[in-house]
Protein backbone atom coordinates (compact mmCIF):
# COMPACT_ATOMS: atom_id res chain seq x y z
CA UNK A 1 0.00 0.00 0.00
CA UNK A 2 1.09 3.32 -0.76
CA UNK A 3 2.35 5.38 1.85
CA UNK A 4 0.98 8.72 3.43
CA UNK A 5 2.59 12.04 4.88
CA UNK A 6 0.47 14.37 6.89
CA UNK A 7 1.69 17.34 8.49
CA UNK A 8 1.82 16.56 12.44
CA UNK A 9 -0.65 18.89 13.87
CA UNK A 10 -3.07 21.53 12.91
CA UNK A 11 -5.81 24.09 14.78
CA UNK A 12 -8.47 25.73 14.08
CA UNK A 13 -11.29 28.06 15.37
CA UNK A 14 -14.54 26.06 16.56
CA UNK A 15 -16.92 26.76 13.49
CA UNK A 16 -14.75 27.12 11.28
CA UNK A 17 -13.93 24.77 8.39
CA UNK A 18 -11.21 22.48 9.08
CA UNK A 19 -8.83 21.57 6.21
CA UNK A 20 -6.41 18.45 6.30
CA UNK A 21 -4.55 17.84 3.80
CA UNK A 22 -2.67 14.82 2.87
CA UNK A 23 -0.24 13.92 0.19
CA UNK A 24 0.17 10.55 -1.00
CA UNK A 25 1.95 10.98 -4.39
CA UNK A 26 2.99 7.34 -5.11
CA UNK A 27 -0.60 6.41 -5.22
CA UNK A 28 -1.83 3.46 -7.43
CA UNK A 29 -4.85 3.55 -9.84
CA UNK A 30 -6.74 0.79 -7.75
CA UNK A 31 -6.02 2.47 -4.84
CA UNK A 32 -8.39 4.09 -2.18
CA UNK A 33 -8.21 7.14 0.56
CA UNK A 34 -9.30 6.48 3.82
CA UNK A 35 -9.85 9.02 6.44
CA UNK A 36 -10.08 7.48 10.05
CA UNK A 37 -9.81 9.57 13.39
CA UNK A 38 -8.66 8.68 16.83
CA UNK A 39 -10.38 10.80 19.84
CA UNK A 40 -8.40 10.35 22.90
CA UNK A 41 -8.88 7.02 24.76
CA UNK A 42 -10.99 5.73 21.89
CA UNK A 43 -10.91 3.52 19.34
CA UNK A 44 -10.66 5.12 15.74
CA UNK A 45 -13.38 5.94 13.76
CA UNK A 46 -13.97 5.55 10.33
CA UNK A 47 -14.97 8.84 8.26
CA UNK A 48 -15.03 8.83 4.85
CA UNK A 49 -13.35 7.03 1.69
CA UNK A 50 -12.89 7.63 -2.08
CA UNK A 51 -11.25 6.74 -4.89
CA UNK A 52 -11.37 9.80 -7.66
CA UNK A 53 -14.38 11.69 -6.99
CA UNK A 54 -15.13 14.20 -4.22
CA UNK A 55 -17.71 12.24 -1.60
CA UNK A 56 -19.20 13.90 1.42
CA UNK A 57 -20.91 12.01 4.29
CA UNK A 58 -22.21 13.56 7.46
CA UNK A 59 -19.27 13.89 8.63
CA UNK A 60 -17.10 15.03 6.54
CA UNK A 61 -16.41 15.97 2.51
CA UNK A 62 -12.88 14.82 0.57
CA UNK A 63 -11.52 16.36 -2.10
CA UNK A 64 -9.27 14.19 -4.49
CA UNK A 65 -7.29 15.96 -6.54
CA UNK A 66 -7.29 15.06 -10.20
CA UNK A 67 -4.08 13.28 -10.11
CA UNK A 68 -4.69 11.80 -6.90
CA UNK A 69 -1.40 12.82 -5.25
CA UNK A 70 -2.90 14.17 -2.45
CA UNK A 71 -6.58 15.11 -0.54
CA UNK A 72 -8.06 17.05 1.69
CA UNK A 73 -10.44 16.08 4.40
CA UNK A 74 -12.99 18.78 5.00
CA UNK A 75 -15.11 19.42 8.49
CA UNK A 76 -17.22 22.07 7.52
CA UNK A 77 -17.84 23.50 10.88
CA UNK A 78 -15.32 21.75 13.75
CA UNK A 79 -17.16 21.89 16.90
CA UNK A 80 -14.77 21.14 20.22
CA UNK A 81 -15.33 17.07 19.87
CA UNK A 82 -13.52 17.31 16.34
CA UNK A 83 -10.77 17.58 18.24
CA UNK A 84 -8.61 14.08 17.47
CA UNK A 85 -5.79 12.76 15.88
CA UNK A 86 -7.15 12.06 12.05
CA UNK A 87 -4.82 9.50 9.99
CA UNK A 88 -4.88 9.19 6.30
CA UNK A 89 -4.89 5.99 4.70
CA UNK A 90 -4.56 4.40 0.99
CA UNK A 91 -4.85 1.12 0.10
CA UNK A 92 -6.30 -1.56 -2.41
CA UNK A 93 -9.78 -2.62 -2.30
CA UNK A 94 -9.13 -6.14 -3.05
CA UNK A 95 -11.32 -7.80 -6.31
CA UNK A 96 -14.35 -9.52 -4.60
CA UNK A 97 -14.62 -6.74 -1.85
CA UNK A 98 -12.57 -8.62 0.09
CA UNK A 99 -10.88 -6.67 3.01
CA UNK A 100 -7.07 -6.24 4.31
CA UNK A 101 -4.95 -4.49 6.76
CA UNK A 102 -5.13 -0.92 7.16
CA UNK A 103 -1.26 0.83 7.54
CA UNK A 104 -1.74 3.63 9.97
CA UNK A 105 0.86 6.15 10.28
CA UNK A 106 0.97 8.98 13.08
CA UNK A 107 -1.63 11.23 11.80
CA UNK A 108 -2.28 14.84 12.04
CA UNK A 109 -3.20 16.21 15.48
CA UNK A 110 -6.03 18.77 14.62
CA UNK A 111 -6.69 20.85 18.06
CA UNK A 112 -10.28 23.15 17.77
CA UNK A 113 -9.90 26.02 19.98
CA UNK A 114 -13.07 28.07 21.68
CA UNK B 1 -25.57 -4.66 19.13
CA UNK B 2 -24.24 -1.14 19.67
CA UNK B 3 -20.54 -1.95 18.72
CA UNK B 4 -17.28 -3.55 19.45
CA UNK B 5 -16.92 -4.49 22.55
CA UNK B 6 -13.70 -5.28 24.10
CA UNK B 7 -12.64 -6.51 27.78
CA UNK B 8 -11.24 -5.55 30.08
CA UNK B 9 -10.32 -2.10 29.25
CA UNK B 10 -7.75 -1.68 31.78
CA UNK B 11 -5.13 -4.23 32.88
CA UNK B 12 -2.48 -3.75 34.86
CA UNK B 13 0.19 -6.74 35.26
CA UNK B 14 3.57 -7.59 36.74
CA UNK B 15 5.93 -8.60 33.95
CA UNK B 16 6.53 -12.64 33.18
CA UNK B 17 2.56 -13.36 34.10
CA UNK B 18 0.61 -14.15 31.10
CA UNK B 19 -2.68 -11.96 29.62
CA UNK B 20 -5.76 -12.71 27.81
CA UNK B 21 -7.99 -10.15 26.34
CA UNK B 22 -11.33 -10.45 24.58
CA UNK B 23 -12.90 -8.92 22.21
CA UNK B 24 -16.95 -9.35 20.83
CA UNK B 25 -16.77 -7.81 17.20
CA UNK B 26 -20.32 -6.93 15.86
CA UNK B 27 -22.61 -9.70 15.17
CA UNK B 28 -23.13 -9.83 11.34
CA UNK B 29 -19.52 -9.03 10.78
CA UNK B 30 -17.32 -11.74 10.08
CA UNK B 31 -13.89 -10.32 9.67
CA UNK B 32 -12.55 -9.31 13.08
CA UNK B 33 -8.46 -7.44 13.41
CA UNK B 34 -6.34 -6.89 16.48
CA UNK B 35 -4.03 -4.03 16.49
CA UNK B 36 -1.78 -2.69 18.67
CA UNK B 37 -1.04 0.85 19.71
CA UNK B 38 1.65 2.81 22.04
CA UNK B 39 1.99 6.41 22.77
CA UNK B 40 2.05 8.77 19.85
CA UNK B 41 1.80 6.01 17.41
CA UNK B 42 -0.51 5.46 15.12
CA UNK B 43 -2.16 1.46 15.53
CA UNK B 44 -0.14 -1.28 14.31
CA UNK B 45 -1.75 -4.19 12.80
CA UNK B 46 -1.70 -7.66 14.08
CA UNK B 47 -3.56 -10.17 13.21
CA UNK B 48 -7.07 -10.72 11.56
CA UNK B 49 -9.50 -13.39 11.14
CA UNK B 50 -11.78 -13.93 8.74
CA UNK B 51 -14.67 -16.68 10.94
CA UNK B 52 -12.15 -18.52 12.73
CA UNK B 53 -9.71 -18.76 10.14
CA UNK B 54 -6.47 -16.73 10.86
CA UNK B 55 -5.73 -15.50 7.37
CA UNK B 56 -2.67 -13.02 8.29
CA UNK B 57 -0.63 -12.50 11.47
CA UNK B 58 2.54 -9.52 11.15
CA UNK B 59 5.53 -9.93 12.05
CA UNK B 60 4.73 -7.78 15.54
CA UNK B 61 3.06 -11.08 16.74
CA UNK B 62 6.09 -13.02 18.61
CA UNK B 63 5.42 -16.52 19.52
CA UNK B 64 4.53 -15.27 22.76
CA UNK B 65 1.23 -14.13 21.49
CA UNK B 66 -1.57 -16.03 20.17
CA UNK B 67 -4.96 -14.98 18.83
CA UNK B 68 -7.61 -17.51 18.28
CA UNK B 69 -11.73 -16.96 17.52
CA UNK B 70 -12.66 -20.40 17.98
CA UNK B 71 -16.43 -20.19 16.78
CA UNK B 72 -16.07 -17.19 14.36
CA UNK B 73 -17.15 -15.18 16.82
CA UNK B 74 -15.43 -13.57 19.88
CA UNK B 75 -11.93 -13.65 19.38
CA UNK B 76 -8.99 -13.79 22.96
CA UNK B 77 -5.41 -12.35 22.67
CA UNK B 78 -3.19 -13.60 24.97
CA UNK B 79 0.26 -12.66 25.17
CA UNK B 80 2.49 -15.40 27.80
CA UNK B 81 5.69 -13.87 29.78
CA UNK B 82 4.57 -10.44 29.48
CA UNK B 83 7.27 -8.01 28.79
CA UNK B 84 7.48 -4.58 29.80
CA UNK B 85 7.63 -3.74 26.20
CA UNK B 86 3.98 -5.33 25.84
CA UNK B 87 2.61 -2.17 27.30
CA UNK B 88 0.18 -0.86 24.78
CA UNK B 89 -3.19 -0.23 23.75
CA UNK B 90 -4.86 -3.48 21.97
CA UNK B 91 -7.45 -2.79 19.53
CA UNK B 92 -9.66 -4.94 18.39
CA UNK B 93 -12.05 -4.08 14.83
CA UNK B 94 -14.23 -5.58 12.80
CA UNK B 95 -15.95 -5.47 9.62
CA UNK B 96 -18.57 -6.74 7.16
CA UNK B 97 -16.89 -9.10 4.23
CA UNK B 98 -19.67 -8.00 1.70
CA UNK B 99 -18.62 -4.82 1.58
CA UNK B 100 -16.68 -2.35 3.11
CA UNK B 101 -17.88 0.84 4.46
CA UNK B 102 -14.75 1.29 6.99
CA UNK B 103 -14.04 -0.82 10.05
CA UNK B 104 -15.98 -0.33 13.32
CA UNK B 105 -12.90 -0.43 16.36
CA UNK B 106 -13.38 -0.95 19.98
CA UNK B 107 -12.39 1.26 22.71
CA UNK B 108 -9.64 -0.85 22.98
CA UNK B 109 -7.55 -2.58 26.40
CA UNK B 110 -5.10 -0.91 27.79
CA UNK B 111 -2.33 -2.90 29.25
CA UNK B 112 0.10 -2.13 31.63
CA UNK B 113 3.12 -4.06 32.61
CA UNK B 114 4.87 -3.86 35.78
Amino acid sequence: DAKTTQPPSMDCAEGRAANLPCNHSTISGNEYVYWYRQIHSQGPQYIIHGLKNNETNEMASLIITEDRKSSTLILPHATLRDTAVYYCIVRVEEVGGANSKLTFGKGITLSVRP
Amino acid sequence: DTGVSQNPRHKITKRGQNVTFRCDPISEHNRLYWYRQTLGQGPEFLTYFQNEAQLEKSRLLSDRFSAERPKGSFSTLEIQRTEQGDSAMYLCASSPRQKFYGYTFGSGTRLTVV
